[in-house]
């Protein structure tokens, strides 16, 4: 069973700031996701990776496939950037093993 | 946003009720899931279906039953609620995964809190 770790657990900036989040995780993977968890509880996807990097907006997230690490950056960061992030991998077939979230706090 | 509706969205029920979550999705997607969220545990997968009445376990399918008889609903039954299965449930549904970035993405419906006492 896939391990994924997530770091920090929780993060606070101020807005403005550049914020990155960690995901590592113990086997490989066909393909690592990102999700964004509202604090009304809904879940968005927000990127799915098998290599390199890809940029949306002000969120970029990069893969190394090599080291089993991902990392989600948040440029310019705003307070409804307020969220858990988490990571998911996907293994065999369709299922997705989950990370247990980083809590993301931006202040004003 | 992708059609996903769950129901209810509370329910408080007793030990040793069965308990019945709905997941409805207007998108024909193939695969549909049923996940459970705890704190200090996240996300995690309590049954899957990839096609009307082919479904699967998953990592925490003990007390949990589903059914899938069309393609737009999913059923997650627990027979005799415990204290335990108090979480939030998610569903979520996907298209055949066949390659391409879109292909696998999950999509969630809003969420089903439940309590049992």
């Amino acid at each position: 069973k896939n391990e994924v770790e997530q770091s920090p657990q929780n993060l606070t900036a101020q807005e403005g700031e550049f914020i990155t989040i960690n995901c590592s995780y113990s086997v490989g993977i066909s393909a690592l996701h990102w999700l964004q968890q509202h604090p009304g509880g809904g879940i968005v996807s927000l990127f799915m990776l098998s290599s390199g990097k890809k940029k949306h907006g002000r969120l970029i997230a990069t893969i190394n496939i090599q080291e089993k690490h991902s990392s989600l950056h948040i440029t310019a960061s705003h307070p409804r950037d307020s969220a858990v992030y988490i990571c998911a991998v996907r293994e065999a077939g369709n299922m997705l093993t989950f990370g247990g979230g980083t809590r993301l706090m931006v202040k004003p | 946003d992708a059609g996903i509706t769950q129901s209810p969205r509370h329910k408080v029920t007793e030990t040793g009720t069965p308990v019945t979550l709905r997941c409805h999705q207007t998108e024909n997607h193939r695969y549909m899931y049923w996940y459970r969220q705890d704190p200090g545990h996240g996300l995690r997968l309590i049954h899957y279906s990839y096609g009307v009445k082919d479904t699967d376990k998953g990592e925490v399918s003990d007390g949990y039953s589903v059914s899938r008889s069309k393609t737009e609903d999913f059923l997650l039954t627990l027979e005799s609620a415990t204290s335990s299965q108090t979480s939030v449930y998610f569903c979520a549904i996907s298209e055949v995964p066949s390659g391409g970035d879109q292909a696998d993405t999950q999509y969630f419906g809003p969420g089903t809190r439940l309590t049992v006492l």
